[in-house]
């Protein structure tokens, strides 16, 4: 069946330390690759995607993320965080006809 | 561009009643809108799939009569939920895929749902 799985469920982290969220999913077909963000009180917002081409992808607000085939991976970056980017992150698989959310990362950034 | 609304953001009622959450898509035709629900601190669960013009494919475990989907244009899927219970409170979210790139979807800001 397919899973997305993120190891960190929660991460606190100082203004400036760079960032790395884990993300492995389990789909044998061609995939898509998301990164959300919930900012507190917000709806979901796209981070990033990944289709096709540079598996190396650059999203919004200076994330990053690149896909590795042969680890399943999906990785989220980001080599300096802010107080602002406090929220939750999901990575997400695009499965066939649906997607699939990991479970999340509540993300913490100290001022 | 790909907007998608949803109304009402926040419902609050009393049990055994039904409540109705309308999802739209405000500039692109949805060919396909999904349901989704939202525990606390949890992630995304899909609750069902719904292709305009035909019967919505639920997902194992989702009651069909007790959420009831209705897709009748390409803008607007509805969700009711029938004889609510409080267990049934929760963030519903829709998503709509049909915009200018096929594969994304995109989310609508959620509705939360009290059952007192």
């Amino acid at each position: 069946a397919q899973s997305v799985s993120q190891h960190n469920h929660h991460v606190i982290l100082s203004e400036a330390a760079s960032l790395e969220l884990g993300c492995n999913y389990s789909y044998g077909g061609t995939v898509n690759l998301f990164w959300y963000v919930q900012y507190p009180g917000q709806h979901l917002q796209l981070l990033l995607k990944y289709f096709s081409g540079d598996p190396l992808v650059k999203g919004i607000k200076g994330f990053e993320a690149e896909f590795i085939k042969s680890k399943f991976s999906f990785n989220l970056r980001k080599p300096s965080v802010q107080w602002s980017d406090t929220a939750e992150y999901f990575c997400a698989v695009n499965a066939g006809d649906k997607i699939i959310f990991g479970k999340g990362t509540r993300l913490h950034i100290l001022p | 561009g790909a907007v998608v609304s949803q109304h009402p953001s926040w419902v609050i009622c009393k049990s055994g009643t039904s409540v109705k959450i309308e999802c739209r898509s405000l500039d692109f035709q949805a060919t396909t809108m999904f349901w989704y629900r939202q525990f606390p601190k949890q992630s995304l669960m899909l609750m069902a799939t719904s292709n305009e013009g035909s019967k919505a494919t639920y997902e194992q475990g989702v009651e069909k009569d007790k959420f009831l989907i209705n897709h009748a244009s390409l803008t607007l899927s509805t969700l009711t939920v029938t004889s609510a219970h409080p267990e049934d409170s929760s963030f519903y979210i829709c998503s709509a895929r049909g915009g200018p790139i096929y594969n994304e979807q995109f989310f609508g800001p959620g509705t939360r749902l009290t059952v007192l």
